[in-house]
């Protein structure tokens, strides 16, 4: 049971450039999210899904996208890569429903350097 | 927005004693989640222990335990006989039951805790 993960691990792009940030999940959970973690700052929601199809926006959502065509997989998208965007992307996901805890689990973070 | 807040940025324990990692939250609703979840410098995020807000019994999860004051808004987490292994970085989170929140949780800038030999 792989649980949810997340590529690649390290990545290092030049201003202006774009890439995507890969996550799929095996638990058949309902909800996925997408965090970034700041030094000191804890975890900022940038983007969050509650279903195949269905996306929102999170705290910081400006300079990403995402999509969900399957409930497995919960691509991060960022467009024209800026310096603010070096951080740490933590992909997660979870099964909430009536009267569960719902907690969340996660990859194991993706170190993003925007140069 | 709720507000999860880590006053105390580091502490540090002795091996084998005890020590309390403080939360406060901020909210007006009634029906909620509240976590614990230790990041180790593999930085892999790990859940340490979990309550829910309408019971009143305090989580204990082995050495790790919550002290939760719904009135006060105040979930502290104490872990017993420290050891190496629970240097990390803890991170405090809330969870509100209403779904049209679309299950969001809200992070504390955490608390680093090292262990001392």
């Amino acid at each position: 049971n792989a649980g949810v993960t997340q590529t690649p691990k390290f990545r290092i792009l030049k201003i202006g450039q774009s890439m995507t940030l890969q996550c799929t999940q095996d638990m058949n959970h309902n909800y996925m999210y997408w965090y970034r973690q700041d030094p000191g700052m804890g975890l900022k929601l940038i983007y969050y899904s509650v279903g195949a199809g269905i996306t929102d926006k999170g705290e910081v959502p400006n300079g990403y996208n995402v999509s969900r065509s399957t409930t497995e997989d919960f691509p991060l998208r960022l467009e024209l890569a800026a310096p603010s965007q070096t951080s740490v992307y933590f992909c997660a996901s979870s099964y909430s429903y009536r009267g569960s805890t719902g907690e969340l689990f996660f990859g194991e973070g993706s170190r993003l350097t925007v140069l | 927005a709720q507000t999860v807040t880590q006053s105390q940025p580091e502490m540090s324990v002795q091996e084998a004693e005890t020590v309390t990692l403080s939360c406060t939250y901020d909210t007006s609703e009634s029906d909620y989640y509240l976590f614990w979840y230790k990041q180790p410098p593999s930085r892999q995020m790990i859940l340490v222990i979990r309550q829910e807000a309408y019971k009143q019994q305090n989580a204990t999860e082995n050495r790790f335990s919550v002290n939760f004051q719904k009135a006060a808004k105040s979930f502290s987490l104490k872990i017993s006989d420290s050891q190496l292994g629970d240097a990390a970085m803890y991170f405090c989170a809330y969870r509100s039951a209403r779904r049209s929140t679309g299950n969001q949780f809200y992070f504390g800038t955490g608390t680093s805790l090292t262990v001392i030999p």
